[in-house]
């Protein structure tokens, strides 16, 4: 299995629609997950961190599955201005000082009107 | 409040000539810092990252090096740029370290070396 692993898209849905993405991941020992945004041509910002079983806000759920080594991101409502590509990150390893993370290479998300 | 700035935000070079990207950040102190790559159409890929003054760590072999003159102050070199070098250019912060680190991104330079 690669250390992160998410499905490419594109995911084209309508304006109001529930989407999920799934990532799942490597290293059994990951404590702390997060799932960043970026827009075309910009930086990854911080969308939600998941350190125990879920993480919700507002429309964006975050669920994390221990036993399956998976996360999933759950968009309700989705709004034209959730276009991105949603990337999945898992820290490299375990208690590290330097707190490397591993990024996923992203699943991008057109909605549509 | 915490800001990072990165420049240039974009540059066009040839091959073969010399690089200095400069990342600072602003609102911490003793930041862990990082450089990554991204090249079109796949992931960002972690050059360097730096825990403090002088303190730099590789993750991949390259033609490219970093420093870190203070505290603030992160910069990516290189002496002879190659092709493959091109790509958008990303430095980042975090200040907790350990597993629950979260890192925050500048604006990025984009460079395309022809």
């Amino acid at each position: 299995r690669k250390e992160v692993e998410q499905d490419p898209g594109p995911f084209n849905v309508p304006e109001g629609a529930t989407v999920a993405f799934n990532c799942t991941y490597s290293n059994s020992a990951s404590q702390s997950f997060f799932w960043y945004r970026q827009d075309c041509r910009k930086e990854p910002k911080l969308l939600m961190s998941v350190y125990s079983s879920g993480n919700e806000d507002g429309r964006f759920t975050a669920q994390l599955n221990r036993a399956s080594q998976y996360i999933s991101l759950l968009i309700r409502d989705s709004k034209l201005s959730d276009s991105a590509t949603y990337l999945c990150v898992v820290p490299g390893y375990y208690g590290g000082s330097q707190g490397n993370l591993i990024f996923g290479k992203g699943t991008k998300l057109s909605v549509k009107p | 409040s915490q800001t990072i700035h990165q420049w240039p935000a974009t540059l066009v070079q040839p091959v073969g000539s010399p690089l200095s990207l400069e990342c600072t950040v602003e609102g911490t102190s003793n930041p862990n810092l990082y450089w990554y790559r991204q090249a079109a159409g796949r992931g960002l890929q972690l050059l360097f990252y730096s825990v403090g003054i002088g303190q730099i760590s590789s993750e991949v072999p390259q033609n490219l090096s970093a420093s870190r003159p203070q505290d603030w102050q992160f910069i990516l070199s290189s002496k002879k740029l190659l092709l493959s070098d091109s790509g958008f250019y990303l430095c980042a912060w975090s200040s907790l370290g350990g597993f629950r680190d979260t890192q925050y991104f500048g604006p990025g330079t984009r460079l395309t070396v022809l």
